[in-house]
């Protein structure tokens, strides 16, 4: 089984800086994924970023990049350049890419807002 | 990529009724999921379902309350049995697709449920 600590409720940026969403987890699996999810007032999931276990190297997706620690079992999503439609809730989940354990467990959110 | 539309969007329901929830996907997929999201809260996953088999149920969901259907590969029903007003929920569908490289869950944009 896994579990996903996600230990701010809530964040606050202004628009055009920079912020990061932390994220702990802990997962028996030795073969997973790891996503960064958001959902906006819409209800509407959007994957944000994906992370394979196994690559050393953080992804990337235009404005949004992780700190992807395997040993300490951290996955923090850094957002830069603020827009205000990344006002939303943000949710990290890892996946085992196989096995009875293979579905996805969200954390409790963080919910982002954007100061114009 | 898989687009998903569930039926109805909102409703809202008396205390003792039923409610069935239609989850339509535009691509044939082999696992769809049924996630509950309380008030201001996570994803919960409440069953995973397959296509010609029985859904599997997480713990704390059970089939008498939670009955899903999937007739086939592209769609399946939810239905919330004998309502109280603490099913008042987001009923989230999603699908797991894979490609060459990853897999991933494609989210429908959710049943805002009210049991009065």
């Amino acid at each position: 089984a896994q579990t996903v600590t996600q230990s701010q409720p809530e964040m606050s940026v202004q628009e055009a800086e920079t912020v990061t969403l932390s994220c702990t987890y802990d997962t028996s699996e030795s073969d997973y994924y790891l996503f960064w999810y958001k959902q906006p007032p819409s209800r509407q999931m959007i994957l944000v970023i994906r992370q394979e276990a196994y690559k050393q190297q953080n992804a990337t997706e235009n404005r949004f990049s992780v700190n992807f620690q395997k040993a300490a079992k951290s996955f923090s999503l850094k957002i830069s350049d603020s827009q205000l439609g990344d006002a939303a809730m943000y949710f990290c989940a890892p996946l085992p890419i196989t096995g009875a354990n293979s579905k996805l467990t969200f954390g409790k959110g963080i919910t982002l807002s954007v100061r114009p | 990529s898989a687009v998903i539309s569930q039926k109805p969007s909102r409703d809202i329901c008396q205390r003792g009724t039923s409610l069935t929830i239609q989850c339509q996907v535009d691509s044939q997929v082999t696992m769809m999921f049924w996630y509950r999201q309380q008030p201001g809260q996570s994803l919960t996953l409440i069953a995973t379902a397959n296509q010609g088999s029985e859904a599997t149920y997480e713990s704390g969901f059970v089939i008498d309350k939670f009955p899903i259907s999937r007739p086939n590969l592209t769609f399946s029903t939810l239905t919330v049995s004998n309502m109280s007003p603490e099913d008042s929920s987001i009923y989230l569908c999603s699908v797991e697709v894979w490609d060459s490289k990853y897999n991933e869950q494609f989210f429908g944009p959710g049943t805002r449920l009210t049991v009065l």
